[in-house]
């Protein structure tokens, strides 16, 4: 069974700070491991995913990912956090196949001026 | 190119009637997933069509329907509408679909509120 996992409903981040949203995973086989974020009153934009190779991602807006094997765990990071990056971030695996994904519970991000 | 398109926006409803969404992929796009959200229970998917063909379900009620039309186009009807189906429906699209490889490709959804 294919699932992830975000611990944190919440992170808090000030603006020209790093940031980490945590993302873990339980997938059999090679995981397929994907970012969204979602704005106010918007659907989810695809951000960055991980499908084999380097276990650095990177992806839109300047954000990354790392995959890490051994943690199970595929955190979105970014060097300096800016305001417009507030939103409602999700982890993502495709259960099985045609499209069907798994959503972690989503993160919220806030980035205070 | 025109992203996804979900009509109407909003919707309200009361309890026991039924309602049809509507969802108009991207241009070339054939496969067309819809996923329910709601804050207690996230995102949730509920079916998932490729050439007019359901090709996998969620555990949604039979109450939560679906169709595709030759031109990908897709609509998903709840009938019996209850307050727990108050949420956002979410429609995306993707090329094929098949392999998971691809991103979705999400609308803007449709914010439906049963009274």
């Amino acid at each position: 069974a294919q699932s992830v996992a975000q611990p944190e409903d919440q992170v808090n981040v000030a603006e020209g700070n790093p940031l980490t949203v945590k993302c873990t995973y339980s997938v059999s086989g090679n995981p397929y491991l994907f970012w969204y974020v979602q704005y106010p009153n918007r659907g989810l934009q695809f951000l960055l995913k991980y499908i084999t190779g380097d276990n650095l991602v990177k992806g839109s807006y300047g954000f990354e990912a790392e995959f890490n094997k051994s943690q199970t765990s595929f955190h979105l990071k970014k060097p300096s956090a800016l305001v417009s990056d507030s939103a409602l971030y999700f982890c993502a695996a495709p259960r099985y196949n045609f499209n069907k994904f798994y959503f972690g519970s989503g993160t919220k991000l806030n980035v205070k001026p | 190119k025109a992203g996804v398109t979900q009509t109407p926006r909003y919707l309200i409803k009361t309890r026991g009637q039924q309602v049809t969404l509507s969802c108009s992929p991207i241009s070339g796009h054939r496969s067309v997933s819809w996923y329910q959200q709601t804050p207690g229970q996230g995102l949730q998917f509920l079916f998932e069509y490729f050439s007019e063909t359901q090709r996998n379900k969620g555990n949604f009620p039979g109450r939560f329907s679906g169709r595709q039309f030759s031109n990908s186009r897709s609509e998903m009807n709840v009938s019996t509408l209850e307050l727990g189906d108050s949420a956002l429906y979410l429609c995306a699209s993707s090329l094929e679909g098949i392999s998971g490889y691809e991103k979705l490709f999400f609308g803007s959804g449709t914010q439906l509120s049963v009274l």
